[in-house]
């Protein structure tokens, strides 16, 4: 059964904590994004990978971090210079033919994030 | 029933009716578009999409139309179904952006049974 998968679905984080949100692909998919939704709202986008070992920043990259050590996994670390992380954490995955990378992500199912 | 997109974030249509959701995209130069559908706490779904060398482009149920001279998008839904309620976005690519794509804020679409 192949496809995205994130956990936990739902994470809380103390102040002043770094957290970790998981995603992983078996899709065999070259690139990963890291989006963040809050509600009512569209998409916006922290980091991506094309290629492992590589990232690029996003839109709102400040106070996120990732690492891209395995094709199939791309982690995202919350750090506490995130001052407002509530948020639904939402992670993409696209195909790269002939070299380029496929515009069409696919998502997985989403991470909630919430400050106690 | 017919949505504006970002300046008309509901829509609220009858189930059997057919559904227009609207998407003003912002940049000319874009060259790829995708419609997602996202349910309640889910992740979004790909429901079509559409290169800028066409005009319409057919699904099971759904048609994208895209409209270059005025930067419109819509996404058409035939007999909708309860099935079918759920927030829908639409998405452009510029020509010089890789992969990355820019999301609109979305659109709400209700089926009244």
């Amino acid at each position: 059964d192949g496809g995205i998968t994130q956990s936990p679905k739902y994470l809380f984080r103390k102040e002043g904590q770094n957290v970790t949100l998981s995603c992983e692909q078996n899709l065999n998919h070259d690139a990963m994004y890291w989006y963040r939704q809050d509600p009512g709202q569209g998409l916006r986008l922290i980091y991506y990978s094309q290629i492992v070992n590589d990232f690029q920043k996003g839109d709102i990259a400040e106070g996120y971090s990732v690492s891209r050590e395995k094709k199939e996994s791309f982690p995202l670390t919350v750090t506490s210079a995130q001052k407002n992380p509530t948020a639904f954490y939402l992670c993409a995955s696209s195909i790269a033919l002939g070299g380029t990378v496929q515009e069409t992500q696919y998502f997985g199912p989403g991470t909630r994030l919430l400050v106690l | 029933g017919e949505s504006v997109g970002l300046h008309l974030p509901t829509l609220s249509v009858q189930e059997g009716d057919n559904s227009i959701i609207n998407c003003a995209y912002s940049n000319s130069a874009s060259d790829y578009f995708i419609w997602y559908k996202q349910e309640s706490g889910k992740g979004p779904q790909f429901i079509i999409d559409i290169r800028s060398n066409m005009d319409k482009r057919q699904g099971q149920r759904v048609t994208v139309l895209l409209n270059k001279t005025v930067k419109h998008l819509s996404l058409q839904i035939a007999a909708t179904q309860p099935g079918d309620s759920a927030v829908y976005f639409c998405a452009e690519k510029f020509e010089t952006s890789g992969s990355r794509l820019t999301f609109g804020e979305g659109t709400q679409l209700t089926v009244n049974p």
